[in-house]
């Protein structure tokens, strides 16, 4: 079946470091990818998905690049601010908004931003 | 955009009590709502699907005797734990799926069993 995974957290990283959090997915066939954000007390937020391969999906500052050959969708962010802190989820869906069916969730990395 | 609105954000209840938590959509019409709990440091697992008018369809693996779950309207689901034990305390998170918005999370529900 479907499965996602993603780095184990806590992140903790300063103001302005580069951030990276690593995803990679098992999936038969070519499922959309998707970043979501979820920040203390909140529901998840999509922050961006990819649909197809070598797509990049964009939003924040954040980017994540759908890679085929290895299966994965990295989020990066080039200046994190303290504002980002918050638990980013990667997951896959079919079609364009994650289709009919549920999404596959990875475990969450947690992303801590200090001053 | 697309607002799905949960209540109650937190609840605490005793043993062998039931709760309710609701997910209302407040602008599109939900005509499937996921059901899905949050165990810490772990990811979210779905619980259940069901569409408007019909019986829940759940995951293998959950009661669906214990949660019970409603959705009369394309505007409201509800997630019901029946007798509910500690070990039933949880995030528990709804997403409501409506054209053309995909997918829109509700903010959650701690629900801590004493």
């Amino acid at each position: 079946g479907d499965s996602v995974t993603q780095m184990e957290g806590p992140v903790t990283l300063s103001e302005e470091a580069f951030l990276t959090i690593n995803c990679t997915y098992t999936a038969t066939g070519y499922p959309s990818l998707f970043w979501y954000v979820q920040y203390p007390g909140e529901g998840l937020q999509l922050l961006l998905k990819a649909t197809k391969a070598d797509d990049k999906g964009s939003n924040k500052g954040f980017e994540a690049t759908y890679r085929k050959e290895t299966t994965s969708f990295h989020l990066e962010k080039g200046s994190v601010q303290v504002s980002d802190s918050a638990v980013y989820f990667c997951a896959l869906g079919w079609g364009e908004t994650g289709g009919g069916n549920k999404l596959t969730f990875g475990t969450g990395t947690q992303l801590k931003v200090e001053l | 955009g697309a607002v799905v609105s949960q209540h109650p954000s937190r609840v605490i209840c005793k043993s062998g009590t039931s709760v309710k938590i609701e997910c209302r959509s407040l602008d599109f019409q939900a005509t499937t709502m996921f059901w899905y709990r949050q165990f810490p440091k772990q990811s979210l697992m779905l619980m259940a699907t069901s569409n408007e008018g019909s019986k829940a369809t759940y995951e293998q693996g959950v009661e669906k005797d214990k949660f019970l779950i409603n959705h009369a309207s394309l505007t409201l689901s509800t997630l019901t734990v029946t007798s509910a034990h500690p070990e039933d305390s949880s995030f528990y998170i709804c997403s409501a799926r409506g054209r053309p918005n995909g997918y829109t999370f509700g903010s959650g529900t701690r629900l801590t069993v004493v």
